[in-house]
């Protein structure tokens, strides 16, 4: 089982309104990414977790606020969002931390349009 | 400066004929190779993979070619079939990181296999 899941599938959303994204994984994969993919562009690394701990943040913006609840667990909290940050929200995992031969799984997205 | 190359933006291929999709790199730090095959608004579907220390991997249709002193790798489908038409990105990751894995992804080809 390689599934990566993730909710909601859209969020329509105004610019003062606070949501979250979720995304989980019961593989036992111990690093987890958030990736912003935008139209006909590849995804943009945005957050990196190893072992539920913050790694990587690739200079992203304080209104895009990740947590790590438990090795399962991720999610993007999201605040005083701006209209350009409309794009598709790609969570990833994978199994080891400190190995560069290993596969990221892809959930299926969710879709955020800022109005 | 774009370290993962796929200068083909688009593809047109007739079914049952062999769809090949080029990727190049610049960064002689990728040790670790992959494919992703990607339909609108869904997230990106692990296909195959290749470590530098092969030339060669086969999966069922898929096989992903390297050769690390032209700094090149590509994507053979054969047959290819309609379900193929998608978005292929390539991505390279490189170096043992404590941190987690960080992909580069190439800007994506778009494949489409006329029945």
């Amino acid at each position: 089982d390689t599934e990566v899941t993730q909710t909601p599938k859209h969020l329509v959303m105004g610019m003062t309104n606070k949501k979250s994204l979720k995304c989980e994984q019961h593989m036992g994969h111990r690093a987890m990414y958030w990736y912003k993919q935008k139209a006909k562009k590849p995804p943009e690394l945005m957050f990196v977790y190893s072992y539920e701990k913050l790694s990587i943040n690739e200079s992203v913006p304080s209104r895009f606020s990740p947590e790590c609840p438990n090795s399962s667990l991720l999610n993007l909290h999201l605040h005083a969002l701006q209209p350009e940050d409309s794009a598709l929200y790609l969570c990833a995992s994978s199994q080891r931390v400190a190995a560069s031969t290993d596969t990221q799984y892809f959930g299926p997205g969710t879709r955020l349009t800022v109005l | 400066d774009q370290q993962v190359k796929q200068n083909s933006p688009s593809l047109s291929v007739q079914e049952g004929r062999i769809s090949i999709l080029n990727c190049d790199y610049t960064n002689s730090m990728f040790d670790y190779f992959l494919w992703y095959k990607k339909y609108p608004a869904e997230g990106p579907t692990f296909l195959i993979s290749i470590s530098s220390i092969k030339d060669k991997n086969e999966d069922g249709r898929f096989t992903v070619f390297l050769n690390k002193s032209a700094k090149h790798l590509s994507l053979h489908i054969v047959p290819s079939q309609p379900g193929d038409s998608a978005v292929y990105f390539c991505a390279a990751s490189g170096g043992p990181s404590h941190y987690g894995q960080n992909f580069v992804f190439g800007p994506g080809t778009r494949l489409s296999v006329l029945p």
